[in-house]
């Protein structure tokens, strides 16, 4: 599976919106982008993922660029629950394959 | 969204004992479910892809002798840390997608609510 890379920590203020980018430059034309956020000793959570398309849904907006080299993760109105560490990874098509977690960007939404 | 449950979600066991942890999907069918490990402040290590009616495959490094992994049956895969000792004190994650759902092979996998194993 592609590498991704992303910053470490962002602070956010609450009622703002989050823009969390993800770098996967080497991410190959059947890999799908997920992202998965993990509130403090909670098992992750899925938010969103995507191929090539922008995709949104009721928690979050997925921005992947035209050469889906980097996307953007768009929380539209963070609040104070939404401080969690946020996984980007990229994974292959395919029922059998693994997810494996990068280190994250630690958000924390300041009151 | 599909719903991943783990048993217990705390343990505290004695050095040299084994500890069992569950995984069951709740309201899907799972032919694959994964388990991972996580120290403090650090990422999800994939320890090992559990597979229903036969054996589990291992990541590098990981000793399957000591993380004995079954998966019965399509809704239940169990972790049984034997001779724990205070170094696998640890948080223990499994996850699971739905192998017979839509149909689609982009689906995400949904995880369990992890057990935190402490070995004194």
């Amino acid at each position: 599976d592609a590498k991704t890379t992303q910053p470490p920590s962002m602070d956010c203020a609450e009622g703002r919106a989050a823009n969390l980018p993800c770098n996967h430059s080497t991410i190959s034309g059947n890999e799908y982008v997920y992202w998965y956020r993990q509130i403090h000793s909670q098992g992750p959570q899925y938010i969103i993922h995507g191929l090539k398309n922008n995709e949104t849904n009721e928690m979050a907006s997925l921005i992947i660029t035209e050469d889906r080299k980097s996307s953007t993760l768009i929380l539209p109105h963070a609040t104070l629950r939404d401080t969690a560490v946020y996984y980007c990874i990229v994974r292959a098509a395919n029922t059998g394959n693994q997810f494996y977690f990068g280190t994250g960007t630690s958000l924390t939404v300041i009151p | 969204g599909a719903v991943v449950s783990q048993h217990p979600s705390r343990v505290i066991c004695k050095s040299g004992t084994s500890v069992k942890i569950e995984c069951r999907s709740l309201d899907f069918q799972a032919t694959t479910m994964f388990w991972y490990r996580q120290f403090p402040k650090q990422s999800l290590m994939l320890m090992a892809t559990s597979n229903e009616g036969s054996k589990a495959t291992y990541e590098q490094g990981v000793e399957k002798d000591k993380f004995l992994i079954n998966h019965a049956s399509l809704t239940l895969s169990t972790l049984t840390v034997t001779s724990a000792h205070p170094e696998d004190s640890s948080f223990y994650i499994c996850s699971a997608r739905d192998s017979m759902g839509s149909g689609s092979p982009n689906t995400e996998a949904f995880f369990g609510q992890g057990t935190r194993l402490t070995v004194v």
